[in-house]
């Protein structure tokens, strides 16, 4: 079964600087991998996915994330945050059981940017 | 309006009382899903549905039912329920596709809380 870890409950930054949200998975097969966001009061939103065409990603908001096989990671960055960036992110891989998607979740990430 | 509605948004409500969230949906997606985040847990999947005539048990679908009574509607019950359901419960969609390939689309959340 797939898994995905996340590498830290919270991360700070400052306003302006690198945002780096880590993500390792557990596959199988080769994955199916998405990031989503969660503003407070909000459902999740797709950030990016990664579906075996290029390995580097280029989301919305300015977030961008790169597979790489041999760490079996996809770490989500940003070069400048903002404060509308703080929310908790969640990285996700796709498993796929009887044509149907499941995605499994990470434990989530909260970014926290102060000015 | 939003693509996918769910109401209540919060509820608070005794052990032992039977309770229906409602998911609806106008994206025109054939996939339903119903999660349960908890803190520091990430997103669990309760049950999902393929169509109409096709529901599936997730993870952990104890302690719950689900009833799908349209493309567009999708409720969950807790038939009786219990303080460990306390939890932001999250209804998602998809498009039928090439399995892994397709992104949910989440509602806002339903807040419940069991005293």
């Amino acid at each position: 079964a797939q898994s995905v870890t996340q590498l830290g409950s919270h991360v700070s930054v400052s306003e302006g600087a690198l945002v780096l949200l880590r993500c390792n998975y557990s596959s199988s097969v080769p994955p199916y991998l998405f990031w989503y966001v969660q503003y407070p009061n909000q459902g999740l939103q797709l950030l990016l996915k990664y579906t075996s065409a290029a390995t580097l990603v280029k989301g919305i908001n300015g977030f961008e994330a790169e597979f790489k096989k041999s760490e079996t990671s996809f770490h989500l960055t940003k070069p400048s945050a903002h404060m509308s960036d703080a929310a908790e992110y969640f990285c996700a891989v796709s498993e796929t059981m009887k044509g149907f998607q499941k995605l499994v979740f990470g434990t989530g990430t909260r970014l926290l940017v102060s000015p | 309006d939003a693509d996918v509605t769910q109401t209540p948004r919060n509820r608070i409500t005794k052990t032992g009382k039977r309770i229906m969230l409602e998911c609806s949906q106008t994206k025109g997606h054939d996939r339903m899903y119903w999660y349960r985040q908890d803190p520091g847990l990430g997103l669990r999947l309760i049950y999902y549905s393929f169509d109409v005539k096709d529901i599936n048990k997730g993870e952990i679908s104890d302690g719950y039912s689900v009833s799908r009574q349209a493309q567009a509607k999708f409720s969950l019950s807790l038939e009786s329920a219990i303080p460990n359901q306390t939890a932001l419960y999250f209804c998602a969609t998809s498009e039928t596709g090439q399995g892994g390939l397709q992104p949910q689309h989440f509602g806002d959340g339903t807040r419940l809380s069991i005293l």
